[in-house]
């Protein structure tokens, strides 16, 4: 069964704290995403990496930085957290081939 | 930029009729379509995806693409209350595209 895990399902943090968000997949993919989610917005790519240690930017991603060290885990961080960061984060990964994406269970962010 | 839409809805049906999801696509290149279906608080699954133009089934699902009028649409037959949910439209694409770009996903309510 395949598996996309983020390391939390709930968070709450303080303005100006530095979050780590964390996703691993056992699928050997080589493509992991990010997306934020917000009512009305739908999802919005935050960053993607398409191979280890390599990164591109998404839509929307100013306030964010990624790393991808080891094939198998994507980590979000925020620098500084700030309120309008309170949202759903998705993790998805993709193996090539037009493939479908699949998705952690996701992290409702709150920053207070 | 590449875009994906889709009506917000809520699209009401009554259970055991058709429920008839439509999305459209600005990529013109775009090569794979798939839908998702979101229960609320949940992550986004695979419902279908479809890459040649026409009609492919599976169950109780049909989804249809015309790639010259760059339009995919989904069908369910015989709604359950169970299929209420939000049905996100995802596109990937040209060659070597990484990224799947997102629909704000349509609101679909069975009433029983």
């Amino acid at each position: 069964d395949v598996k996309v895990t983020q390391s939390s399902r709930y968070l709450v943090k303080r303005t100006g704290e530095k979050v780590f968000l964390e996703c691993v997949q056992d699928m050997d993919h080589e493509n992991m995403f990010w997306y934020r989610q917000d009512p009305g917005l739908g999802l919005r790519l935050i960053y993607f990496s398409y191979d280890v240690k390599m990164k591109e930017k998404g839509d929307i991603p100013e306030g964010y930085s990624v790393s991808r060290e080891k094939k198998e885990r994507f980590s979000l961080i925020l620098e500084s957290a700030s309120t309008n960061q309170t949202s759903m984060y998705l993790c998805a990964s993709r193996g090539t081939g037009g493939t479908e994406a699949f998705f952690g269970q996701g992290t409702r962010l709150t920053v207070v | 930029q590449k875009e994906v839409e889709q009506n917000s809805g809520p699209l009401s049906v009554p259970e055991g009729a058709i429920a008839s999801l439509n999305c459209t696509y600005s990529d013109r290149g775009s090569q794979s379509f798939f839908w998702y279906r979101q229960y609320s608080g949940k992550s986004p699954e695979l419902i279908m995806f479809i890459y040649s133009n026409g009609d492919k089934e599976d169950g109780r699902f049909t989804a249809q693409l015309n790639k010259a009028s760059q339009y995919v649409s989904l069908l369910i037959r015989d709604s359950q209350p169970s299929d209420s949910a939000t049905y996100l439209c995802a596109v990937t694409g040209g060659a070597g595209s990484y990224q799947l770009t997102f629909g704000k996903g349509t609101k679909l309510s069975v009433i029983p």
